[in-house]
């Protein structure tokens, strides 16, 4: 079965502090996806992860790929409360068009 | 283009009724996804359209969900016999062939009493 797992589920975090959120996949995949989703709303999207040791950053987040040990981070520099929401890795299996998402994890940062 | 749109965006019924959701993928998009996501949880992939054609079905997609895009354009989902364990946000998402991101919609959040 396939399984993307993140890891916290649960992060709270005070302004101005650095954090990473993990992301692990059981199977074979060379992209992987970070959405970012506020209380109520949809998906938004983050980083296209697309080869092994892709790194995109984008402001305050950066994220990374490493195919082989089926890893994915998800880095927080100098937090701020405008970064709190739910973020989700998502898998798309080799030979698949479909997304698996990962449990994801709710960040919330206090002043 | 303004993205992905669902209507409705809110659904309250009572069980054993049917239900349909449309999604309207941006423009010029072949491809269409269905996802459910239940409180707490990531979305969970239902199924998938490219142009007309249903390429793929989850096993989580029971009988009583049906799922058309007739002529390649906007989609329908339908839920027949509602359960109240249906009750979920469905989202929807389009992309292009060959293109590597899903952009989402703003959903259908359903209830089922």
């Amino acid at each position: 079965e396939l399984k993307v797992e993140q890891n916290p589920l649960f992060l709270s975090m005070q302004e101005g502090k650095n954090y990473t959120i993990y992301c692990n996949y059981s199977t074979t995949s060379d992209r992987l996806y970070w959405y970012r989703q506020d209380p109520g709303k949809s998906l938004e999207s983050l980083f296209v992860l697309l080869s092994n040791g892709a790194v995109k950053q984008e402001g305050r987040l950066m994220a990374s790929l490493d195919t082989k040990a089926r890893l994915s981070t998800l880095h927080i520099t100098a937090a701020v409360h405008d970064l709190s929401a739910t973020y989700f890795c998502a898998v798309e299996p080799l030979n698949t068009d479909k997304l698996i998402f990962g449990t994801g994890t709710r960040l919330q940062v206090f002043p | 283009d303004t993205g992905v749109s669902q209507d409705p965006r809110h659904k309250i019924t009572k069980r054993g009724q049917n239900v349909t959701f449309r999604c309207d993928p941006i423009s010029e998009h072949n491809r269409l996804y269905w996802y459910r996501q239940t409180l707490g949880q990531g979305p969970e992939f239902l199924t998938y359209f490219q142009n007309e054609a249903q390429l793929e079905k989850s096993r989580l997609l029971s009988d009583r969900f049906s799922a058309e895009r007739p002529k390649g354009s906007f989609s329908t989902l339908e839920i027949q016999r509602t359960e109240q364990g249906d009750s979920a946000m469905y989202l929807c998402a389009s992309s292009l062939v060959y293109s590597y991101e899903q952009y989402f919609g703003p959903g259908t959040r359903l209830t089922v009493t």
